[in-house]
């Protein structure tokens, strides 16, 4: 059983605050880390796909990092607004016979107020 | 990306009773995935449906529980069948696409 883990469970910000949040997943069997943006009666909006040790992608105010080796990612938002509240999923693609399959993390419950 | 469309969007059913969960994407493709998310859980992979062939469950996840179909390349439905409260959940169904994966906007049941 894949465990990936995300940290914390929810976060409550103020508007213009910086935020990050962490997602762990096994080292083995990599083939892509996942991040997605999920509002209530909405579909998970994909936010970043990542394969490599070291990558780090930008949309916007959010990014990410990505680290295989030990197993890490994170996600960064610079000056959160409002309408960035929603739950940040993680999830873990591996590779070879699992190929295609997702493993989520629980979540990041983010709050952002006024 | 793709567009998929899934309904119904909510329901609340009795317990003992069955409902067909329905996704339909703009676009032919091969595998589709239905996941579920029970309360203050992860995102569960049910199983993976391929057009032509019967799905592949994940452990924990029986057929006659969760009969899926996929009679073609953009369609397929997802049954919960004798619902108990426990099958109280989001369920999504979601395809492999340029971007990595498209999802449905979820159906969210509640059993009583």
């Amino acid at each position: 059983i894949l465990n990936v883990e995300q940290s914390p469970q929810s976060l409550h910000v103020q508007e213009g605050d910086s935020t990050n949040f962490t997602c762990s997943f096994p080292s083995s069997n990599f083939y892509a880390l996942h991040w997605y943006r999920w509002e209530t009666a909405k579909s998970p909006e994909a936010l970043f796909v990542m394969t490599l040790n070291g990558d780090e992608k930008k949309k916007g105010r959010i990014s990410a990092t990505l680290n295989t080796k030990e197993g890490y990612s994170y996600l960064y938002i610079k000056g959160s607004q409002p309408e960035d509240s929603a739950t940040y999923l993680c999830a873990f693609g591996a590779g070879g016979t699992s190929y295609g399959k997702l493993t989520f993390g629980q979540g990041t419950i983010l709050t952002v107020h006024p | 990306s793709a567009v998929i469309s899934q309904k119904p969007s909510r329901d609340i059913c009795q317990r003992g009773t069955s409902l067909t969960i329905q996704c339909q994407v703009d676009s032919q493709v091969t595998m589709m995935f239905w996941y579920r998310q029970q309360p203050g859980q992860s995102l569960t992979l049910i199983a993976t449906a391929n057009q032509g062939s019967e799905a592949t469950y994940e452990s924990g996840f029986v057929i006659d529980k969760f009969p899926i179909s996929r009679p073609n390349l953009t369609f397929s439905t997802l049954t919960v069948s004798n619902m108990s409260p426990e099958d109280s959940s989001i369920y999504l169904c979601s395809i492999q696409d340029r971007r990595g994966y498209t999802f449905g906007s979820g159906t969210r049941l509640t059993v009583v």
